[in-house]
């Protein structure tokens, strides 16, 4: 499993209120990544980080912040939560070395925006 | 259009039949291929992986690359029913730093 945690795995929430959802790894990855997965969509980046406080966005960024203050831990942070953000969030990480091109998945966490 | 097209099914098959899934896509700038399998309320977990064109098999599962035609494919041999899962195809070009992925395909093996 990469040794890839995600907190909450569940959370209800109601519209505008501001959401975190936390990604720990414990491998020592540089490369982070945060996906929302929704019917008819598939897996949709919301943002990425390449190192300690780097971070790009993805293909869905808007509304979503992110933050890596240190290797382990990638933060994603809905900061007014509205009812299109309903999904489901995975955490990815990219492999080391020649393995490079491999991305692992976290346990993902179901978010429901009330 | 999107970059990476799947059917999604969904795919019943009996047990013991070969399964064949398939994503085509637009980018001819991807390089790398990636099969995921989901099991349900799961995370999406890499079942193959394969660079440019070819063939390359593991177990009864075998990935199969067309760049010409820009066209992939996982066939499953054998197969079982704890192969029920969504199969998600992902690819990527070189230096990119996201996977593309296709929306999955719902296989159901019935015993």
């Amino acid at each position: 499993d990469a040794g890839i945690t995600q907190s909450p795995r569940h959370k209800v929430t109601e519209t505008g209120t501001p959401v975190t959802l936390r990604c720990h790894q414990t491998e020592n990855h540089r490369y982070m990544y945060w996906y929302r997965q929704d019917p008819g969509h598939g897996l949709r980046l919301i943002h990425y980080s390449y190192g300690v406080k780097d971070t790009d966005k993805g293909e869905v960024s808007d509304g979503y912040s992110v933050s890596r203050s240190k290797t382990e831990d990638f933060l994603l942070t809905l900061e007014s939560a509205t009812s299109s953000q309903t999904s489901v969030y995975f955490c990815a990480i990219r492999a080391l070395g020649d393995r490079g091109n491999e991305q692992f998945f976290g346990p993902g966490t179901r978010l429901t925006v009330l | 259009q999107k970059e990476v097209e799947q059917d999604p099914g969904p795919l019943s098959v009996p047990e013991g039949a070969i399964v064949s899934l398939n994503c085509t896509y637009s980018n001819s700038a991807f390089q790398y291929f990636m099969w995921y399998r989901q099991y349900s309320r799961k995370g999406p977990e890499l079942l193959m992986y394969t660079y440019s064109s070819g063939n390359k098999e593991d177990g009864r599962f075998t990935a199969q690359v067309d760049k010409s035609s820009k066209y992939i494919s996982l066939f499953i041999r054998d197969s079982q029913p704890s192969d029920s899962a969504t199969y998600l195809c992902a690819m990527k070009g070189t230096g990119a730093n996201n996977l593309f992925f296709g929306t999955g395909t719902r296989l159901t093996v019935i015993p």
